[in-house]
């Protein structure tokens, strides 16, 4: 199994506090990605990154933002909770090659935002 | 974005061959297509992927349409540790490089 962790794997907040969410990799691949799963809407790509400090926008990224300072943690930050971002966060690496990559998940993170 | 299409649902008798349709009719010519399951409680894993050629690994076999406009996952012989919910999906120049995941296809196995 590919060497990655999330941290934490349960948590509940209130409305409106900051939450952060961490990946650690020690695989050393470059790229590193940040999901959430919702019933009815699969998984859908928040943001990622692919080098550290270099970090892009997925198609659900408003609201979260991400850092990246080192090769091995993705952070990945609520700046303001809210109720909407209640879900399970997947925190993903790759290693890829121009044309092809294979992703590897971690065991997500259940966040409840009440 | 790349779409694919699946269906929602299917179910399977344990010990039995199991076939796993996808559409992905907006694949370009570079494009690898990528199957992922997904276990209750855990994060997706890999299952296999391939480009033109059928492909066979330890977990499954890919069918790939000769348009490459639609593939098959094939399980051998289905398992009670096979349920899961299998996602197909496609990666390259036309999905400007991510992974874009559908809904999926709920696979049941029945003993």
């Amino acid at each position: 199994d590919a060497g990655i962790t999330q941290s934490p794997r349960h948590k509940v907040t209130e409305t409106g506090t900051p939450v952060t969410l961490r990946c650690h990799q020690t695989e050393n691949h470059r790229y590193m990605y940040w999901y959430r799963q919702d019933p009815g809407h699969g998984l859908r790509l928040i943001h990622y990154s692919y080098g550290v400090k270099d970090t892009d926008k997925g198609e659900v990224s408003d609201g979260y933002s991400v850092s990246r300072s080192k090769t091995e943690d993705f952070l990945l930050t609520l700046e303001s909770a809210t109720s909407s971002q209640t879900s399970v966060y997947f925190c993903a690496i790759s290693d890829r090659d121009r044309y092809q990559e294979t992703q590897y998940f971690g065991p997500g993170t259940r966040l409840l935002v009440l | 974005d790349a779409k694919t299409t699946q269906p929602n649902s299917m179910e399977s008798n344990e010990e039995e061959p199991v076939h796993l349709p996808c559409n992905h009719s907006t694949i370009s010519g570079t494009d690898y297509i990528h199957w992922y399951r997904q276990l209750p409680s855990q994060g997706p894993e890999y299952v296999i992927h391939g480009l033109t050629s059928n492909v066979n690994n330890r977990m499954a076999s890919l069918a790939i349409a000769e348009d490459r406009k639609s593939s098959t996952l094939i399980l051998h012989r289905a398992t009670l540790r096979d349920a899961a919910v299998y996602y197909c999906t496609h990666y390259g120049s036309s999905n400007t490089g991510k992974l874009i995941f559908g809904q999926g296809t709920t696979l049941q196995v029945k003993p």
